[in-house]
Parts: structure tokens; sequence; C-alpha cells
């Protein structure tokens, strides 16, 4: 069983609107959830990290968790044609003590102008 | 600058000739990783070290090796490679810091710019 789940999409939205990301995991003791943004041919880079239930801001970026029912969304508000990349879910679970995390395989995001 | 610096960053090869590629990183962190990315499987952890000679097999170690002899340096060694190692290569690192119940956080991940290999 995969242990992290994200649509492949592409998800395509019009430049400016709000674009939502979901992603779900099956270990249900994760502890720290992570969003990575990843360009064609480019490394992923961290973009945002929650640990709590709820939301988190960062500029045009929220992180939303509910561990209960093991979803952690990321929500891209005033979307830009520079937003266009996979979005990696990444989730920590818990292995002989440490955590290591696991990567969900991305959903693809186009905002067109 | 804080960076993970990977090379080479494009190998081609060919079937069973060794090769390694190396990773360094100068953010003195404690945890390291390799994995490869392959078109819809995403990142899939080849093996990861949470310190000096510590380190541990991920999802898919065979035929790789690793060692970490110092803290900054996680070379990845191909000792026969074959042409389903064809991939993109990436190493990271983290603080292994200190989280709930005492375990070690490891996710904020910094990414090297990543190894194209080629194996005919």
């Amino acid at each position: 069983q995969k242990e992290v789940e994200q649509n492949s999409g592409p998800l395509s939205v019009p430049e400016g609107a709000i674009a939502s990301l979901n992603c779900t995991y099956s270990d249900r003791g994760s502890q720290s959830f992570f969003w990575y943004r990843q360009y064609s041919g480019k490394s992923p880079e961290l973009i945002m990290s929650i640990y709590s239930n709820g939301d988190k801001e960062d500029g045009r970026f929220t992180a939303q968790l509910n561990k209960a029912s093991q979803y952690v969304s990321l929500l891209i508000r005033d979307s830009q044609p520079s937003d266009s990349a996979t979005y990696l879910c990444a989730v920590n679970r818990g292995t002989g003590g440490s955590y290591i995390p696991t990567f969900g395989r991305g959903t693809s995001l186009i905002v067109h102008p | 600058e804080a960076q993970v610096t990977q090379n080479p960053r494009y190998l081609i090869t060919v079937t069973g000739k060794k090769l390694t590629v190396t990773c360094s990183q100068n953010m003195n962190h404690e945890y390291m990783s390799w994995y490869r990315q392959d078109p819809g499987l995403g990142l899939r952890q080849i093996y990861y070290s949470m310190n000096v000679e510590v380190t541990d097999k991920g999802d898919v170690p065979e035929g790789y090796k690793v060692s970490r002899k110092e803290k900054r340096n996680f070379p990845l060694i191909l000792e026969s490679p074959s042409p389903n190692q064809t991939s993109l290569y990436f190493c990271a690192s983290s603080l292994a810091q200190s989280g709930l119940a005492g375990a070690l956080n490891t996710g904020e991940l910094f990414f090297g710019e990543g190894s194209r290999l080629t194996v005919l």
C-alpha cells in the first residue's frame, strides 16, 4: 500500500485563482508534513512544513493539516505562471525512533495566463 | 552559501563500469540521503545516514553502496551499473532535530542539483 498519495494531475488553474493540492497518508503515527516544489529538471525545494492540526500561512501559501482524516493540503492564492511546477508532499514516518520522510509522487500544477 | 553539491551532474557510462557520485554539504547536517527519481515513480530513497559511520537501506538499495566517513560527505557507489539504474539522482541533507517523544525530525531537506546518470 502506497504510504503517501497525491493526484498526479495535471491541475490546471487560471492566473489569479486559488490552486488546491491534496495529499493523504496511511501512517497514523506521522508527525511532520512538508510540501516541496520542483520545477522541471530541477531539484525539490522546501516551501512549507506543518506539524500540528490546522492552518499555517506563509505569504501566498497555506498548508492545512487534519490528522484525524490523515490529509494535508496546500493552497496557493493568487496563482502565478511561475507557480507552475510539480508539488511533492512528504510525510515523516517513524523508523526505529527516527523520522525519515516519505514522498508522494507529486501533483503537476499548471497556471495559465 | 549553504549548499549540497553533487558531482558529476551528468554521466553516461557502460554496464559494469564502477562509478561514484559524490555528495558534499557545508551545513553541518547530521542526516544525509540519496534518492532516485524516475518518471511516474516519484522520489525513492536508496540509502540514508543519520550520522557519521551510520547508514541504512532505504526503499531501493539493490545495486548501490554508500559510506559516511565524514559528516559532510556521503558518496553513492554503483559497483556494477546496469541499464535499470539509469535515472536522476538527488542527494539531500537535513538537521536531525529532537521532536515529539525525543524522536529525530529529518524532514526539512536540502537537495543537491541532481546527477543524471545513463547506463548503456
